[in-house]
Order: structure tokens, then sequence, then C-alpha cells
């Protein structure tokens, strides 16, 4: 597995206050992932990085920011935390591979977790 | 748009084989993965499909027809530990990963 930790891994806030979420990883891999995981809805991608100071948009990206200023830390930020922002959120890492004539992604490894309470 | 389709629950006896299908419609496809995830855990990767047929890694198997946009994972032998959700996921394109909501398992005694 990869070393994925995540900080801190649970939390409660209060609507309209900022919260920062931490992703470290020890693999060197390139691409990093925040998901969020809520019941009925599966895992769904929130922001994604494919390198230092590369990001993209995922599905419910609104609400969220990240940064990734070297390659082991990606951080997720709730700029105004509300209610609907509840949930278990996800750090992913991969890297990337060649499949036979195909070229295509590695698997993706998770990390442990944060639980996250917006009262 | 994207939809991958998967039952949301299924019940299975120690000892027998389960099949959980996933059916999919993405914009693109560069491969299909299964994840395991126990409750209040973290998902672990099961297995990858990228070309059509049949993968076997021990008791797991895991099958692709890009055709029907189709794939199955099947569980032999089973244990009361593979009492979990299971997860598809398709890449559409690059690296990104689309999930299906996953299948909770019950293995019951």
């Amino acid at each position: 597995d990869a070393g994925i930790t995540q900080s801190p891994r649970h939390k409660v806030t209060e609507t309209g206050t900022p919260v920062t979420l931490r992703c470290h990883q020890t693999e060197n891999h390139r691409y990093m992932y925040w998901y969020r995981q809520d019941p009925g809805h599966g895992l769904r991608l929130i922001h994604y990085s494919y390198g230092v100071k590369d990001t993209d948009k995922g599905e419910v990206s609104d609400g969220y920011s990240v940064s990734r200023s070297k390659t082991e830390d990606f951080l997720l930020t709730l700029e105004s935390a509300t209610s609907s922002q509840t949930s278990v959120y996800f750090c992913a890492t991969s890297g990337y591979r060649l499949a036979g004539e195909v070229v295509t992604g590695d698997e993706q490894y998770f990390g442990p977790g944060t639980r996250l309470t917006v009262t | 748009g994207q939809n991958i389709d998967q039952p949301t629950e299924m019940t299975a006896t120690e000892g027998a084989i389960v099949q959980i299908n996933c059916t999919y419609q993405t914009s693109g496809f560069n491969g299909l993965f299964w994840y395991q995830q126990h409750a209040g855990e973290a998902p672990t990767f099961l297995s990858y499909n990228v070309l059509d047929g049949l993968e076997e890694k021990g008791r797991f198997s895991s099958f692709l027809s890009r055709s029907k946009g189709y794939s199955y994972l099947l569980l032999k032998e089973l244990q009361m530990k593979d009492s979990a959700s299971y997860l598809c996921a398709v890449t559409e394109y690059g690296n990104k990963l689309v999930f299906g909501a996953g299948t909770i398992l019950r293995v019951k005694s």
C-alpha cells in the first residue's frame, strides 16, 4: 500500500468557518485526488492534481479549493463550511503505467479518510 | 454523461459464489476497477480490467465486456470477512475515476 496519511482524522466545525484538510504521501506518486463519500452517492471527485501546482476540478468542486506546492502534500480547503459539506473525505494517489499497448492510469491508493461534521 | 449502475445490496451464504454486476455508460473508457470497502475504512484495490475477458486473482475474478459496457466481480468460497461494499469505477480519460454507488454484500453463515 502507498503511504498516505490524512489529517485531521475527525473534525467538527461551525457553519461559515474555513477548514483545511491535509493529505500526505510518501510514494512519490504524480497524481493526487480528493473525494467525498456520502450515503447513496458513492465516491465523488472534488479536485485532483496531476503535478506540483497543476490541479483541476472534479465533479463536485463548488465550495472547495486545493493546493499542491510539493509532490507529497495536497491540501483541500473549504472556504466557508456549510452543513451540506458534512461528509467523509478521502485522499487518493496514483502513478502511471503501461498495460500492454494501452497507456492507462494505475490503481488509486486511498488514505484512511477524514470525517468532517459541519454544525 | 456518465452513469455507472450496480445493485444496492446483495446477500449470500458463506462458502457460496456471488456475482456483482456493473454496467456503465461513460464518455470515454480507459479501464475498469473494482474496490472493496469495509465499513468505516478506506477502499482497497481488488482488480483492474482494460481488455475484454476474465482476470482471475485468487478467490476473486473480474470480467469485462467493453462492447456491452458491462463488468462483473465474482467472489468464490465466500467468507464472513467478505462482507463489505464493492465499488465499480471507470477511468474515463487520464487518471480520473468515476465510481458507482457501490454494492453492499452481506455474507451470512
